[in-house]
């Protein structure tokens, strides 16, 4: 049975940073695709990025690019996402899903559905 | 990058009723299309994938179908817990987006 738990909720103050973790058990993380998705209040669902662990290679959405990393720590099962100069708009609830398979072509990825995800981080940015 | 722009936005219809739901693909994504659906304070639940493929534990009501740019996801008889917003999503080549989602509400 394949599972990620999230950490618990984050309130930070603009321009400070948030990092959020996703263990996954069940299954062989390392060949996963770990996507992380946002949801601001009210509004739809947001790809962030992602990272496919045996390739070693991550993506990030244009909007995040600089700004995001995500990272997985294969020893752990874990995955990362670490949000900078965090502004009043990142307000929302951050997810974790997985791919059960990712792979890296060519400068491309590629992964399966989203089949599994994480309960979902609430991240508050207020001053 | 590919932009998936469902339709409409919200849905009203009565407890027995048939919804159907679109999706479109800005260009053509085969069928690596997969349907979601999101209650109040839970995260998003694979409903289908590759387009017509229901996922584990899914009822027999929810359909769906298409491929290349037009996608369909049909619930032919509406249930009170079927009530939710629904996003489609191609999810093969990164990045992967999601449609800004469709309410189902009761009428």
């Amino acid at each position: 049975q394949v599972q990620l738990v999230q950490s618990g909720a984050e309130v930070k103050k603009p321009g400070s940073s948030v990092k959020v973790s996703c263990k996954a058990s069940g299954g062989t993380f390392s060949t996963y695709a770990i996507a992380w998705v946002r949801q601001a209040p009210g509004q739809g669902l947001e790809w962030m990025g992602g990272i496919i662990p045996l390739f070693t290679t991550t993506k990030y959405a244009q909007k995040f690019q600089g700004r995001v990393t995500i990272t997985a720590d294969e020893s752990t099962s874990t995955a990362y996402m670490e949000l900078n100069s965090l502004r009043s708009e990142d307000t929302a609830v951050y997810y974790c899903a997985r791919g059960e398979t990712g792979y890296c072509s060519g400068g491309s990825c590629f992964s399966d559905v989203f089949d599994y995800w994480g309960q979902g981080t609430l991240v508050t940015v207020s001053s | 990058e590919i932009v998936m722009t469902q339709s409409p936005a919200t849905l009203s219809v009565s407890p027995g009723e048939r919804a159907t739901l679109s999706c479109r693909a800005s260009q053509s994504i085969s069928s690596n299309l997969a349907w979601y659906q999101q209650k109040p304070g839970q995260p998003p639940r694979l409903l289908i994938y590759r387009a017509s493929i229901r996922a584990t534990g899914v009822p027999a009501r929810f359909s769906g179908s298409g491929s290349g740019t037009e996608f369909t996801l049909t619930i032919s008889s509406l249930e009170s817990e079927d009530f939710a917003v629904y996003y489609c999503q191609q999810y093969k080549n990164w990045p992967p987006p999601f449609g800004q989602g469709t309410k189902v509400e009761i009428k």
